[in-house]
This record gives structure tokens, sequence and C-alpha cells, in this order.
């Protein structure tokens, strides 16, 4: 049972575009939300994280956007570029030891 | 130059063989865990140590093994493979101390296993 709930699946955008992925969760004992970014052949990479009691957090072209009450995080990414094109995972933690994953998205930002 | 490594990179077997998949990394981390990746289920924690001889269940242990007996390696085991173990499998570190440490610090991932087991 996926506990992240990510989506779409996938989604293209020109340069420049914002691509916007959505991540969902129930267990309210999740403290800790990163994102991860991936390249084909590799291993993934902390992009940026946030914690709950942040509502928005922002690196660079990269944004995660944070409602507790409605329990969901996002992350915008800005003025898009062909070199974001990778797979883009949201995370949740509880503690610091245990990490579970969405599901996954695949953005491709066209020239 | 910091890195985690694993071997081997890819590995073809057959049903009910002992693999065992090593897992290093020279940067003197305290932290180490093992993640499956799935097409359509993301990556998924199998077990995780927080130091050596301490080890804990992830969301999917079941049909793996572990062990932490020195700082530096965390190989992953299977003792009796089956099919619906074909999968990416990565191996990470992270240091504590720095932010809140173990996997809510920046990890670094191992470049991947590519299991098929037939």
């Amino acid at each position: 049972q996926q506990q992240v709930k990510q989506s779409p699946q996938s989604l293209i955008v020109q340069k420049g575009g914002i691509p916007i992925i959505n991540c969902a969760y129930e267990n309210t004992a999740f403290d800790y939300f990163p994102w991860y970014q991936q390249f084909p052949g590799k291993g993934p990479a902390l992009l940026i994280a946030i914690r709950p009691d942040v509502s928005e957090k922002k690196e660079g072209r990269f944004t995660i956007s944070f409602n507790k009450s409605a329990k969901q995080f996002s992350l915008h990414i800005m003025d898009s570029q062909p070199g974001d094109s990778a797979t883009y995972f949201c995370a949740a933690s509880i503690g610091r030891y245990k990490l579970s994953f969405g599901a996954g998205t695949t953005v491709t930002v066209r020239a | 130059e910091a890195q985690v490594t694993q071997n081997p990179r890819y590995l073809i077997t057959v049903t009910g063989k002992k693999l065992t998949v090593t897992c290093s990394q020279n940067m003197n981390h305290e932290y180490m865990s093992w993640y499956r990746q799935d097409p359509g289920l993301g990556l998924r924690q199998i077990y995780y140590s927080m130091n050596v001889e301490v080890t804990d269940k992830g969301d999917v242990p079941e049909g793996y093994k572990v062990s932490r007996k020195e700082k530096r390696n965390f190989p992953l085991i299977l003792e009796s493979p089956s099919p619906n173990q074909t999968s990416l499998y990565f191996c990470a570190s992270s240091p504590a101390g720095t932010g809140f440490g173990g996997a809510t610090d920046t990890q670094y991932f191992g470049p991947g296993t590519r299991l098929t087991v037939l």
C-alpha cells in the first residue's frame, strides 16, 4: 500500500513552463517531506525538503508548497529547462530513519 | 572520492539460489539503507541501519536479510530469491549529526544493482 500518493505519472512542458507535481498522504505522523530527482541510470538525489511547520520553501527554481490541513504537498519547477527532464519522487518520513516514497513523476521539458 | 559502491551492478540468477549484494561507503556515515525501485511503485525501503549492529525493517523487508558488522558495509542478502524480487536495488548512506540525521538528511545513493530472478 503506497503511503504517499503522487500524481501525475508523467507530464510534458515547454521550456520556461512550470511543471507541478502533487503528493498526498494520510499518516499525520509524517514529519519530513523531501523531494528526490533521478536521472536515467542514476540513483536518486535529494532536491529539496520541507517540514510540516512551513507552508512554502524555495531553493533556486524549485518550490515546495505544503498544506498541512489537506495533507498535501507539491513541487513546482519554475522556468523549467530541458536539463530538468528527470523523474521526481516525493517522500515522507516518520522520525529519522524510515522513508516512504511516492510512485514517481517523469517530467519532460521540451526545448 | 566520496561514494557509495554496490556490487554486482547486474545479476541474473535463478529461483532459490542464495545471493548477496554488497554495499560500501567511504564517508564514515552512520546511517545506511536499502531500497528497491519498481515501475509504478517508486522506491520502497527494505531495511535500514542506524549504526553498527543496529538494523530495522523498512516497508518491504520480507525475503531479505541484512547485517551491519562494520560501519562502511551493509550487505543485502536474499537467501531464497523469487521472481517477485526482480528489481533495481539501491543502497544509500547519510551522516548523523547534520540536520536531523538518518533518512532525513542528505542520502547518498549508490549506482544501483539490477537483479533478475528467473
